[in-house]
């Protein structure tokens, strides 16, 4: 079965401070994976998505990801946290044509300490 | 553009009790998603639609309904309200299946079944 795993329930940095946000996924074929935030009482915004080409994938805000397939992981980085940065963030898997839907992690609450 | 709106933001229901979640885009897309989001956990899907007069079952469709007649509205009907269906329901929509990654979220309802 799909699935997208968070391990970390919250992850703590201090302003300035590299962050990463970590998500390892379990799909067959080809995964296509996605972060996004949610700020307080907001709904989902997109911030980066893999499909192929470099592993290295920039998005929003200054954020990347770097999609590793021997590790099945797709860990969120910025290399400089900003207290804004403070949200909830949602790892997300789909494999395209297949079930055709997206199955989100947990979620994982970044606090970014002044 | 408003994007993706839902009305209430907030609702407290009766056990038995019936209502329906409104959900409106302008951005004329054609894939419609209904999520709910409960506390330490990712979203799960209820219902989506490819289109208007088409719509399918998510992960957990029991308890819930949906029609699409327009391309704008995705309604959800709760019909007999239960505590267990208290969540965050989130609205969401994409331009169609290549782009489905990209949704855009609306602001959530917050539903309390007492």
């Amino acid at each position: 079965a799909q699935s997208v795993a968070q391990p970390e329930d919250q992850v703590k940095v201090a302003e300035g401070n590299p962050l990463t946000v970590k998500c390892t996924y379990s799909v067959s074929g080809n995964p296509y994976l996605f972060w996004y935030v949610q700020y307080p009482n907001r709904g989902l915004q997109f911030l980066l998505k893999y499909i192929t080409g470099d592993n290295l994938v920039k998005g929003s805000y200054g954020f990347e990801a770097e999609f590793n397939k021997s590790q099945t992981s797709f860990h969120l980085k910025k290399p400089s946290a900003l207290v804004s940065d403070s949200a909830l963030y949602f790892c997300a898997v789909r494999v395209p044509n297949r079930d055709d839907k997206i199955i989100f992690g947990k979620g994982t609450r970044l606090h970014i300490l002044p | 553009n408003a994007g993706v709106t839902q009305t209430p933001k907030f609702r407290i229901l009766k056990i038995g009790q019936s209502m329906t979640l409104q959900c409106t885009q302008d951005m004329n897309h054609n894939y419609m998603y209904w999520y709910r989001q409960d506390p330490g956990m990712g979203l799960k899907l209820i219902y989506y639609s490819v289109g208007a007069g088409i719509t399918d079952k998510g992960e957990v469709p029991n308890g819930y309904n949906v029609s699409r007649s327009t391309t704008e509205d995705f309604p959800l009907r709760l019909e007999l309200a239960a505590p267990s269906q208290t969540s965050v329901y989130f609205c969401a929509s994409s331009r169609d299946r290549v782009s489905q990654e990209t949704q855009y979220f609306g602001p959530g309802t917050r539903l309390l079944v007492l």
